[in-house]
C-alpha cells in the first residue's frame, strides 16, 4: 500500500473550514484514500473515501487531485467536537484479509480552538 | 442506520483469569466482523474477522479466540489472560461483497483491557 505523509498537527477556529492535505505521491490506479478520524480513547471513526473524483457526504468533502498525489480532506465549519487525530488512508479494494489490514500512521492532530 | 456496540469499555484483569469482550451490530445484516488490537503507537492489528455465523478466520497466533454465534454478534475471549494482552480492543464491521471491497470499516469505541 501506498505511504502517505500528513502534518503532525493544525489548529482551526471554531465555525471555520478545516482543510487537511495529505501526500501519497506513490499512490497506484486502484488503490483508494480513506479518511478515518479518532478522538482520545474511543474507536476511528470513518469520514468519507474515493478512489478519482471529489465526494462530499454530510461529513466532510474529499478533494483529490487530477494526478492522484495528493488529497486534501475539507471541514466546512469545524466545530470544537471536530478536536481529533485525522488519518489519510490508501488502500486497495481488494478481498477480505488484505483489505482489512488497515495501517494508521501517526495522522494530523486537528484542534479546533474557540 | 447501522450501530455498532462494544463492552465493556474498560475491563482490569488479573493475569490467568478469563476474558469474554462482546460486540453486536445493528442495522445490517451478515456483516463482516473484525477484531482488532490497536498498538501505543496508533498501529492497528487485525486479530480475526468472520464472514459469517461461525465462521472465524485468525491472523495471528494468540492467546485469543473468537466466536460468532449469532450473525451480528461477534465474541473475543480468552481462557487465560496474559500481561502482554493488555491493550485496546477495536470490534468493527463492514459490508460484505463477493471479490474486490472499497466498503469502509465502521469501529465501535473499543474496550481498553489491563491485565495485571
Amino acid at each position: 500500500d501506498a505511504k502517505t505523509t500528513q502534518p503532525t498537527s493544525m489548529d482551526c477556529a471554531e465555525g471555520r473550514a478545516a482543510n487537511l492535505p495529505c501526500n501519497h505521491s506513490t499512490i497506484s490506479g486502484n488503490e483508494y484514500v480513506y479518511w478515518y478520524r479518532q478522538i482520545h480513547s474511543q474507536g476511528p471513526q470513518y469520514i468519507i473515501h474515493g478512489l478519482k473524483n471529489n465526494e462530499t457526504n454530510e461529513m466532510a468533502s474529499l478533494i483529490i487531485t487530477e494526478d492522484r498525489k495528493s488529497s486534501t480532506l475539507i471541514l466546512p465549519h469545524a466545530t470544537l467536537r471536530d478536536t481529533a487525530v485525522y488519518y489519510c488512508i490508501v488502500r486497495v479494494a481488494t478481498g477480505e484479509t488484505s483489505g482489512s489490514r488497515l495501517t494508521f500512521g501517526e495522522g494530523t492532530q486537528l484542534t479546533v480552538n474557540p | 442506520s447501522q450501530t455498532i456496540h462494544q463492552w465493556p469499555a474498560t475491563l482490569v484483569q488479573p493475569v490467568g483469569s478469563p476474558l469474554s469482550l462482546e460486540c453486536t451490530v445493528e442495522g445490517t445484516s451478515n456483516p463482516n466482523l473484525y477484531w482488532y488490537r490497536q498498538a501505543a503507537g496508533r498501529g492497528l492489528q487485525l486479530l480475526f474477522y468472520s464472514v459469517g455465523i461461525g465462521q472465524i478466520s485468525s491472523e495471528v497466533p494468540q492467546n485469543l479466540s473468537a466466536s460468532r454465534p449469532q450473525d451480528r454478534q461477534f465474541i473475543l475471549s480468552s481462557k487465560k489472560l496474559l500481561l502482554s494482552d493488555s491493550g485496546f480492543y477495536l470490534c468493527a464491521w463492514r459490508t460484505p461483497s463477493i471479490g474486490r471491497n472499497n466498503s469502509p470499516l465502521h469501529f465501535g469505541n473499543g474496550t481498553r483491557l489491563t491485565v495485571t
